[in-house]
């Protein structure tokens, strides 16, 4: 197992396009979640799976936001209208109580 | 108010100092982690701890629950420590509630 795994590592988009990102977790664990950074400042939640099932949604989550976790293994982040505001990191982490928590690389979203 | 608060938010020194940065949160928690990111973004754990103190190499982390703190100490620092080190709550379902981070800055 190589870790949490996210694709795309850089994605630049026009204003109104839509964004799909993955997120490939660790096999053994049970939950994953997806979080924001933007420019100096700490990630925020934004919603988590445990197992298939999307368990809590941040209201920074809005309308145009939308994760799935089919299956329960890779999980998708879909922007849909992407606006200037929606620039920033976003990081995937995966965890299970007995294993901690390993974070993906990111994917750094520009929307220009 | 934010949940969690770290002090100091930029820090620099020089090669070979003791480093001590701080971490204190107003919430119940079951956990708290110590995270490492360096430019690029990449995230990763150096401690999750819940009571008492962890050693790893030249990094330290305490906690004191009844207080609500938690430090993280750097002995004989290096360049290559240069980093943001941030402080993350654990609520809940393992949900991590973020501090703002400190830039640590070590120079030769």
């Amino acid at each position: 197992d190589t870790g949490v795994s996210q694709n795309p590592r850089h994605k630049i988009t026009k204003r109104g396009q839509n964004v799909t990102f993955r997120c490939d977790p660790i096999s053994e664990h049970n939950r994953l979640y997806w979080y924001r950074q933007t420019l100096g400042q700490g990630p925020e939640f934004l919603t988590y799976f445990q197992n298939e099932a999307q368990l809590e949604k941040s209201r920074l989550l809005s309308d145009r936001f939308s994760a799935e976790r089919p299956k329960g293994s890779f999980s998708t982040l879909e922007i849909q209208r992407t606006e200037q505001g929606d620039s920033a990191m976003y990081l995937c982490a995966s965890s299970s109580r007995s294993l901690g928590y390993t974070f993906g690389s990111g994917t750094r979203l520009t929307v220009v | 108010k934010n949940e969690v608060e770290q002090s100091p938010q930029n820090l620099t020194a020089q090669e070979g100092e003791f480093i001590t940065i701080n971490c204190s949160y107003s919430v119940g928690i079951s956990a708290l982690h110590w995270l490492q990111q360096h430019p690029g973004g990449g995230i990763v754990s150096l401690f999750m701890l819940s009571s008492g103190k962890k050693k790893h190499g030249r990094l330290i982390a305490t906690i004191n629950i009844q207080e609500k703190h938690s430090s993280l100490h750097i002995t004989a620092s290096h360049p290559r420590d240069s980093a943001v080190y941030i402080c993350a709550l654990i609520q809940g379902a393992q949900k991590l509630v973020f501090g703002q981070g400190t830039r640590l800055t070590i120079n030769p």
